[in-house]
């Protein structure tokens, strides 16, 4: 169990370029969800893939956003034309889906910052 | 609307005390509770939980308390210890069976002094 990854730790890029972040969930854990965190709040929910399945995304996805799940294991979150506001901690996590109530498991987070 | 509310934004305990951490919540739906740790530059660490069945779940020195008829938790800490020094998050799910997706509170951060 080698834990949550995610990649870059860090972003830096102009407004109005694109970004892609990566995340490899833990092994065998079929849910997979993206959260993105401003200072000051708590982790906001963004989108959930269960499997290769996107089943739930948030108002708070713009349609500048998307996120795959291709073959059911890493997830991309991609940023088109980004904007200041997406300055943000983005934050994955995954989960076992058939063992009852399991908890979700973080990695470190991608920080985005917009110059 | 913030279904999730931890109104105290910082803590600060002595050592050996005990650290008290409150959550209050708005939407009776929520049936699952979890406490998550964080500390700087890393994820959220998961702490313990709390099904809404229960009005207590304890781990060690961790103890969360649900009341539902105050729609209120609380995470006790006993004793605190220095490296409990932390941002602590409360944590609900509506329906696990439906995604299980986290509504977070706002977080409080812990100080625990020598």
């Amino acid at each position: 169990d080698t834990g949550v990854s995610q990649d870059p730790r860090h972003k830096i890029t102009k407004r109005g370029q694109n970004v892609t972040f990566r995340c490899d969930p833990i092994s065998e854990h079929n849910r997979l969800y993206w959260y993105r965190q401003t200072l000051g709040q708590g982790p906001e929910f963004l989108t959930y893939f269960q499997n290769e399945a996107q089943l739930e995304k948030s108002r708070l996805l713009s349609d500048r956003f998307s996120a795959e799940r291709p073959k059911g294991s890493f997830s991309t979150l991609e940023i088109q034309r980004t904007e200041q506001g997406d300055s943000a901690m983005y934050l994955c996590a995954s989960s076992p889906a058939d063992r009852g109530h399991q908890p979700q498991h973080f990695g470190d987070g991608t920080r985005l910052s917009i110059l | 609307d913030q279904q999730v509310k931890q109104n105290s934004p910082s803590l600060s305990v002595q050592e050996g005390r005990i650290s008290i951490l409150n959550c209050d919540y708005t939407n009776s739906m929520f049936d699952y509770f979890l406490w998550y740790k964080k500390y700087p530059a890393e994820g959220p660490t998961f702490l313990i939980s709390i099904s809404s069945i229960k009005d207590k779940n304890e781990d060690g020195r961790f103890t969360v308390f649900l009341n539902k008829s105050a729609k209120h938790l609380s995470l006790h800490i006993v004793p605190s210890q220095p490296g409990d020094s932390a941002v602590y998050f409360c944590a609900a799910i509506e329906d696990y069976n439906q995604g299980g997706k986290l509504i977070f509170g706002q977080g409080t951060e812990l100080s625990v002094k020598p």
